[in-house]
């Protein structure tokens, strides 16, 4: 079982819907990071989260450290955000901090 | 732009030769962390280097290294290549006041 897990693997939603990608992780962790791949290949940090919910603009990422799970939202979906999401979190460990990485969920959203 | 500079960004090469990465991390910061992402096991952490020492090392294989110099940049060396080492090769680097990671655009490693 991986240390990571998302769900869905992939998702295809129409422009302006509601999305949610779950992160959920069997570790203990200093921070849980959700970033976003282009087709392209880069790697952009949309958020760090320790506790509590964060959100920029048209995205909000929430996390439960008891439950041990992560959600990201994007609003008004557009086909922009096309891209792979991506749920990694930091251990624990006092050296350094490393990034363990869930599968990715590859997003498609069609105009 | 992350401000972390890769290069180069796309490297063919055959079975048994060695190649080298670079990178050149934001300024100012002392962490720099290799990753690579491979289309069967997905994204993994290769080793991470702390103004200039390895601090913590991951799923590295022997025939991989990595250094950083006095500089802060830093250099992943890869030899006896082989098919399977095709990847996209990331680097990240992290300041010291917060946990944000800054990728760059990655070297991608094509074997033949």
């Amino acid at each position: 079982k991986n240390e990571v897990e998302q769900s869905p693997q992939n998702l295809t939603a129409q422009e302006g819907e509601f999305i949610t990608i779950n992160c959920s992780y069997s570790v203990g962790i200093s921070a849980l990071h959700w970033l976003q791949q282009h087709p392209g290949g880069g790697i952009v940090s949309l958020f760090m989260l320790s506790s509590g919910k964060k959100k920029h603009g048209r995205l909000i990422a929430t996390i439960n450290i008891q439950e041990k799970h992560s959600s990201l939202h994007i609003t008004a979906s557009h086909p922009r955000d096309s891209a792979v999401y991506i749920c990694a979190v930091s251990g624990q460990e006092t050296s350094g901090s490393r990034l363990t990485f869930g599968e990715g969920t590859q997003l498609t959203v069609n105009p | 732009d992350s401000g972390v500079t890769q290069t180069p960004k796309h490297l063919i090469t055959a079975t048994g030769q060695r190649v080298t990465l670079r990178c050149s991390p934001r300024s100012g910061d002392l962490s720099v962390y290799w990753y690579q992402q491979s289309l069967d096991q997905g994204l993994q952490f290769l080793i991470q280097y702390y103004n200039g020492e390895e601090r913590a090392k991951g799923n590295i294989l022997e025939r991989f290294s990595a250094q950083q110099f006095p500089d802060l940049h830093s250099e992943l060396n890869l030899s006896s290549l082989e098919l399977g080492d095709s990847a996209l090769y990331f680097c990240a680097s992290r300041g010291t006041g917060g946990n944000t990671i800054y990728f760059g655009e990655g070297s991608w490693l094509t074997v033949v």
